[in-house]
This record gives structure tokens, C-alpha cells and sequence, in this order.
């Protein structure tokens, strides 16, 4: 497709379960990031990979969260042992690499942590 | 570290009359700041870049400036209409070659 693609759309978990949200980003683009938006707040950082360069992982929350991206394309992001606080939304976005380059973003994976 | 401030508070005016949203940064400017449109449910979507040396930069209806000096980039809706009812989103750089952080977003509603 010719944008940011996530998938699920929607994700219901239980607590203590792993779940791995995907994100496809525009064909091209050498940059990616990963957002958590919780209902009502601003976009938080989580991690980005620019290129083959290692990812700056500085915005995750803690060691249940991870990510990956594979070949320099899709890239999954993994949260373990999910917890209640876990709830929101999880936003890709990707761009072209450049210093200026603006960010395309997906619509989003909501997680939901009963 | 570089933080980005945007008013939470939501700002509410009358359609036809130009809408100004305040995004302050502390520390350093960075070279450039971004502004983006969130609709509910959906992804942000860029709107405008404004470069560290440029005063002002408009496209269509919008402006935004960057006053170095206050710390503080002001995104302008002129004539504005109810299409315009959205969060709007102030990006930085922060560290990083190219990594963005963003403010909370103000929340824009234009009533008819």
C-alpha cells in the first residue's frame, strides 16, 4: 500500500499476556518510530530506527518492550507480561530518512489490557 | 533534555476568526520544528515545517513562526472553519539525528 500500515487495528489482552504489534512502513523510507499515545496525552517516544544504524531505544519504558525490524522494513514491536498500563494506542510512523523529513504515521494499534 | 510544552487546555472559537496555537521548547532551538493535525482515531498527518532561520512560513489558510529568541513557535488558522476542529501537534528534534518528540497537542474546536 502506499502508506503506513499497523496491524491489529484493535488488540484485547489479558494481563501477564505478550502481544507484537506490527507496523509496514512506506516502501523506501529508511527511518521508522514507534509512539504510545494514552487516551487524552501527547505522543510519547518509544524507539527509532534510522537505517542500518543501531535503534535509539532510550524512550522505552521498561524491559517488557522491545522491538525489531526486519530486513529494514517491517519492524514488530513486542511488549511481555502485559500490564493494565500498558493501555493505549501504539502509533508507526516512518520517513524518507532526511534531516527535515516528515513523519508518516499509521492509524494506529489500540491495546486494551484487562 | 529538550522538552516541547503545547497548552492542553482546549481552545474554542468562532468559525472565520484565525485560531493561534503556542508550542514552547526549552534548552537549545532545534534546527527546525514541525506541526501536525490528529483527528480522533486517527494517525497525525504533517502539516508545516518551519526552519531555525525562517521568521515565518505559510501554505494556504496557515502560518506558523519561530522566535528563537522567546523559545516559542506560533501556528496560525486564518478564516477558520469547522473542518479545521482537530489536536494540533508541535515536533522537535531532541538528540538524535532525526529523532522527534512531541507536545501533548491542543485541542481545536471551531464553532459555526
Amino acid at each position: 500500500g502506499a502508506g503506513v500500515s499497523q496491524s491489529p487495528s484493535n488488540k484485547v489482552t489479558e494481563k501477564g499476556k505478550d502481544v507484537e504489534l506490527r507496523c509496514d512502513p512506506i516502501s523506501g523510507h529508511t527511518a521508522l518510530y514507534w509512539y504510545r499515545q494514552s487516551l487524552g496525552q501527547g505522543l510519547e517516544f518509544l524507539i527509532y530506527f534510522q537505517g542500518n544504524s543501531a535503534p535509539d531505544k532510550s524512550g522505552l519504558p521498561s524491559d517488557r518492550f522491545s522491538a525489531e525490524r526486519t530486513g529494514g522494513s517491517v519492524s514488530t514491536l513486542t511488549i511481555q507480561r502485559t500490564q493494565q498500563e500498558d493501555s493505549a494506542v501504539y502509533l508507526c510512523a516512518s520517513s524518507s530518512g532526511q534531516r527535515t523529513g516528515e513523519l508518516f504515521f499509521g492509524e494506529g494499534s489500540r491495546l486494551t489490557v484487562l | 533534555s529538550q522538552k516541547i510544552e503545547q497548552n492542553s487546555e482546549a481552545l474554542n472559537i468562532q468559525e472565520g476568526k484565525t485560531a493561534t496555537l503556542t508550542c514552547n521548547y526549552t534548552n537549545y532551538s532545534p534546527a527546525y520544528l514541525q506541526w501536525y493535525r490528529q483527528d480522533p482515531g486517527r494517525g497525525p498527518v504533517f502539516l508545516l515545517l518551519i526552519r531555525e532561520n525562517e521568521k515565518e512560513k505559510r501554505k494556504e489558510r496557515l502560518k506558523v513562526t519561530f522566535d528563537t529568541t522567546l523559545k516559542q513557535s506560533l501556528f496560525h488558522i486564518t478564516a477558520s472553519q469547522p473542518a479545521d476542529s482537530a489536536t494540533y501537534l508541535c515536533a522537535r528534534i531532541s538528540g538524535g539525528y532525526n529523532k522527534l518528540i512531541f507536545g501533548a497537542g491542543t485541542r481545536l474546536a471551531v464553532h459555526p
